[in-house]
């Protein structure tokens, strides 16, 4: 097994940019693909990245996703930053044979 | 349309037992893994349980918190999933998620969620 560790809290002001990381322990970045999900209160998870950096429809380029296997981390980066973006981001990825894995969340405040 | 929408949560004492479902809609039921996420009030997410096809033996895998606890059931005739949850503790009290994934791990529809609160 693995985990996925975040930030739990992040703070920018509008327009700016922030990057997320996500750092794996137990087992390479790049073994497996990573996802990206904004969760927003009250509702369901959405995907924002999915197999590393991979945009689904819908979603901004604002958004992008990256692995860097010399930090065995991967990031989420978010430009131009709206209040819209205010929401619980959560890194996850899938072992290949047992388990599915959510980092703890980060908690991204834009003020 | 992609839809997933839960079912069954609910009230239950600790010890007690619950069946949620999931009606699946707008893709192809039969060739889909799906899975079940769970959050804790004021938590994050968690992986709870996997379901791959029929074709795979609708092999399942759990969570180490409720392995041998929580038994997952697909039905490829009524395109519904069921989470049956024996031996519920406290600790089990979370929103439940209906999700599918692809084998490289990509969660791309959810469910809206089903509240299963465990108390005396």
């Amino acid at each position: 097994n693995f985990m996925l560790t975040q930030p739990h809290s992040l703070s920018e002001s509008p327009g700016k940019t922030v990057t997320i990381s996500c750092t794996r322990s137990g087992g390479s970045i790049a073994s497996n693909y990573v996802q990206w999900y904004q969760q927003r209160p009250g509702s369901s998870p959405a995907t924002m990245i999915y197999e590393n950096n991979q945009r689904p429809s819908g979603v901004p380029d604002r958004f992008s996703g990256a692995i860097d296997s010399s930090s065995n981390s991967a990031s989420l980066t978010i430009s131009g930053l709206k209040t819209e973006d205010e929401a619980d981001y959560y890194c996850q990825s899938y072992d290949g044979s047992k388990s599915v894995v959510f980092g703890g969340g980060t908690q991204l405040t834009v003020l | 349309e992609v839809q997933l929408v839960e079912s069954g949560g609910g009230l239950v004492e600790p010890g007690g037992s619950l069946r949620l479902s999931c009606a699946a809609s707008g893709f192809s039921f039969r060739v889909a893994w799906l899975i079940w996420v769970r959050q804790a009030p004021g938590q994050g997410l968690e992986w709870v349980a996997l379901i791959k096809t029929n074709s795979e033996g609708a092999r399942t895998d759990y969570a180490a918190p409720v392995a041998g606890r929580f038994h997952f059931f697909r039905d490829d005739s009524t395109n519904m999933v069921s989470l049956q949850m024996n031996s519920l503790k406290t600790e089990d009290t979370a929103v439940y998620y209906c999700s599918t994934m692809n084998w490289k791990g990509y969660v791309d529809y959810w469910g809206q969620g089903t509240l299963v609160t465990v108390s005396s």
